[in-house]
C-alpha cells in the first residue's frame, strides 16, 4: 500500500533531544522529506534526503536514512518550546506526488 | 525562498453554496501545482494533481465535480468547491512544482481553512 507511518505523539523536555520516526514504502523514492506544520499554518519544508545518502545534517535537525528497513528519523537537538508543532514525513512518488505520514505531534515542556 | 501564496486563508459559507479557493506562485512559474486536504488532525491526503493547460489527475475517491481544478496559467490554480456541504468543511493546501522535479522545488501554501455551515 501506499501508508507511511508515525508515532502520533512525542512528547520531550526542553532542551532534550527528540527523534521521530517514520517508515515509508516506496523504495523508489528519491527524496524523502520532513515537514512542520505549526497550529492553523501551512506547511514548512523542514529538511529532505536522497535515497543514496545515509544521513544529513542541518543545524540542529539530523535525518538518518535506512533504506534496507525503509526507516526515516528527523532528531532535533536541543530541542526548544518553539519546535512544538506537527512533523510530517513524506515520500516522493512519481510526477511529484507527495504521501504523507499521519504527523507526528511534538510537544516541548518547559 | 520561492512563495506560493493561498486566497482566501480562511472561508465560512452556507451550505450548498460554492468557494474558490485560488494558488499562486508568486516568482516562479509552476508548470505542475497539487492540491490537498487536510482533516482535524490527520494527514495530507492529495486530491489531484493540476497541469497547466490541461485537465486535472484526480485521486480515487476524490469527486471530479465536486472539487473543479482549474490550472488556466502557470503561476496560478484555483480549487472550487461546489454546492458546498458541512462535510467538505477541511484545510485545503495546494504545493507547486517549479520545474522538472527535485528536491526542495516543491512549495506549499499556507492553506486555506473552509467551514461550511
Amino acid at each position: 500500500g501506499e501508508d507511511v507511518e508515525q508515532s502520533l505523539f512525542l512528547s520531550v523536555r526542553e532542551g532534550d533531544s527528540s527523534v521521530i520516526n517514520c517508515t515509508y514504502t516506496d523504495s523508489s523514492s528519491t527524496y524523502l522529506y520532513w515537514y512542520k506544520q505549526e497550529p492553523g499554518a501551512g506547511l514548512q519544508l523542514l529538511t529532505y534526503i536522497f535515497s543514496n545518502m545515509d544521513m544529513k545534517q542541518d543545524q540542529r535537525l539530523t535525518v538518518l536514512l535506512n533504506k534496507k528497513d525503509k526507516h526515516l528519523s528527523l532528531r532535533i537537538a536541543d530541542t526548544q518550546t518553539g519546535d512544538s508543532a506537527i512533523y510530517f514525513c513524506a515520500e516522493i512518488h512519481q510526477g511529484g506526488k507527495l504521501i504523507f505520514g499521519q504527523g507526528t505531534e511534538l510537544s516541548v515542556k518547559p | 525562498g520561492a512563495v506560493v501564496s493561498q486566497h482566501p486563508s480562511r472561508v465560512i459559507c452556507k451550505s450548498g453554496t460554492s468557494v474558490k479557493i485560488e494558488c499562486r506562485s508568486l516568482d516562479f512559474q509552476a508548470t505542475t501545482m497539487f492540491w490537498y486536504r487536510q482533516f482535524p488532525k490527520k494527514s495530507l491526503m492529495l486530491m489531484a494533481t493540476s497541469n497547466e493547460g490541461s485537465k486535472a489527475t484526480y485521486e480515487q475517491g476524490v469527486e471530479k465535480d465536486k472539487f473543479l481544478i482549474n490550472h488556466a496559467s502557470l503561476t496560478l490554480s484555483t480549487l472550487t468547491v461546489t454546492s458546498a456541504h458541512p462535510e467538505d468543511s477541511s484545510f485545503y493546501i495546494c504545493s507547486a512544482k517549479q520545474g522538472a522535479m527535485q528536491a526542495g522545488e516543491l512549495f506549499f501554501g499556507e492553506g486555506s481553512r473552509l467551514t461550511v455551515l
